[in-house]
Formats: C-alpha cells, structure tokens, sequence
C-alpha cells in the first residue's frame, strides 16, 4: 500500500506571495492532518480534516486554511506569506478520527524569501 | 492547554548499550495517549510506541520500552541494544482520547549513537 504522498517536496516562495500544498493520503485513510515544523516554534498542529469537515484547528492565523475533497485528499493554503512561514509542513492520515496511528509523509519544505 | 516537555535536547550513546529519553507532560483529561515519535534525517515521522493512559502495563516493542508514571505524568523511552540507525530526532506526543488525531509534541531529542 503506498504511503502518505505530499507534493511539492520543496518550494521557494515570495513573501506575500501565497502557496497551496498538497497531501494525498493512504488508500482508506479518512483523516488528514497538517503540522508546521520550524526549529524556533517546533511541531505544531495547524488542522484536521476527516470527511470533508474540518474537526480541529491549531492556533494559527487565518492565513492558513485547508480544506479535504471526497477523495480524502487534502490541500492547504497560505495566503500573503511571510518570512516566518518557512518551515516543514507535515501531512498525517489515519484511518478514522482518534485511532491509535497516524502515518507521516515526507513533508514540503517551504521557503519564503 | 496540554502541554509536553522534553528536558534533553541531546543525548548520546555507545552502540550496543541502553538509554533513556524523558517526557513529561501536563493534562487535567483522564483518557488520553502518549506516543514516541522518531524522525531521522529524512525527516519522514516514524511512530515508535504508543501507551494508552488506561493500560497499567508499560508498551514494548522490540528493543523499545516505556517507563509510563501516570501520576508523576512522565513517560520516558528507553532503548536497548543501541544501533547506528536508532539515531533521529525523537518527539513524545500527547493526545486526547476520543478528541481527533491532535497532536502536542514536545521539543524533541536528539539522540546520538557512537561506534
């Protein structure tokens, strides 16, 4: 079965610019989850989609938002970027809402410049 | 707020022998889990063990173990037979039961493994 799939892997960005990154999970997998990783702030939770719905969100300005289609797959935006947006950003599936294993992709590396 | 705390930023071990990594965390729920994540360099998330709250008994697989204090809220993982490809970075991560898939990490620990 393949694994969690996240496209770009690497992106350069303007500031003020925006980005749309893409996950796609495992076959099956309902839930998506998106974490940002920066070596200042760490991971941090940004969102959860299972089904279409958004079930919890982090802390982080509206600048971000996400969004799943009927395939599971799941897509994030960041709007105006800002320097402080260059991170990693995570993508977890899980089969259902509060099941035991969350599986990683790869991650995007984003940069704003 | 949850929260999860890493104490070592860095640790090191000779392969071949045991170390321990501490996580402390801070929550008022009484269902919840607690997981070791490990991430090597390719930066790909590799789930090492999981513990739920209600199970007394400490998680083991293979060569990882959890020492698991519910009332001391810690939650330290310890390695055996250390080897080459057990050095990442490892997170400890909390979550809610029944809440989502939400996870709170702590700051993560870098672990070094010696020849």
């Amino acid at each position: 079965k393949a694994g969690v799939t996240q496209t770009p892997r690497y992106l350069i960005k303007t500031r003020g610019q925006q980005v749309t990154l893409s996950c796609s999970p495992i076959s099956g997998h309902r839930s998506v989850s998106w974490y940002q990783q920066t070596p200042g702030q760490g991971l941090q939770f940004l969102f959860e989609y299972f089904s279409e719905t958004q079930r919890n969100k982090g802390n982080f300005p509206g600048r971000f938002s996400g969004r799943q289609f009927s395939n599971s797959r799941s897509e994030m935006n960041v709007s105006t970027l800002e320097l402080g947006d260059s991170a990693l950003y995570l993508c977890a599936s899980s089969p259902g809402l509060s099941t035991y294993e969350q599986y990683f992709g790869p991650g995007t590396r984003l940069t704003v410049t | 707020a949850q929260t999860v705390t890493q104490s070592q930023p860095e640790m090191s071990v000779q392969e071949a022998e045991t170390v321990t990594l501490s996580c402390t965390y801070d929550t008022s729920e009484s269902d919840y889990y607690l997981f070791w994540y490990k991430q090597p360099p390719s930066r790909q998330m590799i789930l090492v063990i999981r513990q739920e709250a209600y199970k007394q008994q400490n998680a083991t697989e293979n060569r990882f173990s959890v020492n698991f204090q519910k009332a001391a809220k810690s939650f330290s993982l310890k390695i055996s037979d250390s080897q080459l490809g057990d050095a990442a970075m490892y997170f400890c991560a909390y979550r809610r039961g029944n809440a989502g898939n939400m996870l709170t990490f702590g700051g993560g620990t870098r672990l070094m493994v010696k020849p």
